[in-house]
């Protein structure tokens, strides 16, 4: 059963812009989460969200929530290289439920 | 340095021939889970254990089995492989302390089945 759908599915952007990736998600949650994962390797939790909170921040990273809509968006400020990655929404407790990701790919 | 082992990275096998992945934490996490990566499909949960002894079924448990005899290691089996079980595979352990559910995910094993 598959929670949550990112938007875009692929992203290209230069160096020093903003990208910014949506995720939604089809049932009531406590929280929702963000991870990155660099090609074949490991998911890297970034940030998590609760119900409660609209929106969060950590460094460059700003997660907002909308649980009237049932969606939340990654925006990356001033993006670099090494933010390439992918990246994926989450909800659930034990039983985590990952969206299909959105491919980011930042050109230097 | 706190982290999750996966053993081994790399497998190819033949149809029907056991096999067991091994996952390792030392963060004396309670929660424990096996995902499955697949092109197309994201991740999605196989097992997960909430605690010693505790396990249940993920989204697609179908031909696989897990078990929790200590807290630290969470071990794969695929008891008899098939080729749709290629796949990229990732355990993962969190904390249920604060009830976030933050995992750390392991380097992943590569699975080919023949």
């Amino acid at each position: 059963s598959q929670q949550g759908e990112e938007d875009p599915q692929a992203l290209s952007i230069q160096e020093g812009e903003n990208a910014t990736m949506n995720c939604s998600y089809k049932t009531s949650i406590n929280n929702l989460q963000w991870y990155r994962q660099n090609s074949g390797r490991g998911l890297v939790h970034l940030i998590l969200i609760r119900s409660n909170e609209r929106e969060k921040h950590s460094g460059r990273l700003r997660v907002t929530l909308d649980t009237s809509k049932k969606s939340s968006s990654l925006l990356i400020t001033a993006s670099r290289a090494a933010d390439t990655a992918s990246y994926f929404c989450a909800t659930g407790f034990q039983k985590l439920v990952f969206g299909t990701g959105t491919r980011l790919l930042v050109s230097p | 340095e706190a982290q999750v082992t996966q053993n081994p990275r790399y497998l190819i096998t033949v149809t029907g021939k056991k096999l067991t992945v091994t996952c390792s934490q030392n963060m004396n996490h309670e929660y424990m889970s096996w995902y499955r990566q697949d092109p197309g499909l994201g991740l999605r949960q196989i097992y997960y254990s909430m605690n010693v002894e505790v396990t249940d079924k993920g989204d697609v448990p179908e031909g696989y089995k897990v078990s929790r005899k200590e807290k630290r290691n969470f071990p794969l089996i695929l008891e008899s492989p098939s080729p749709n079980q290629t796949s990229l595979y990732f355990c993962a352990s969190s904390t249920i302390r604060d009830r976030n559910y933050e995992q750390y995910f392991g380097p992943g094993t590569r699975l080919t089945v023949t």
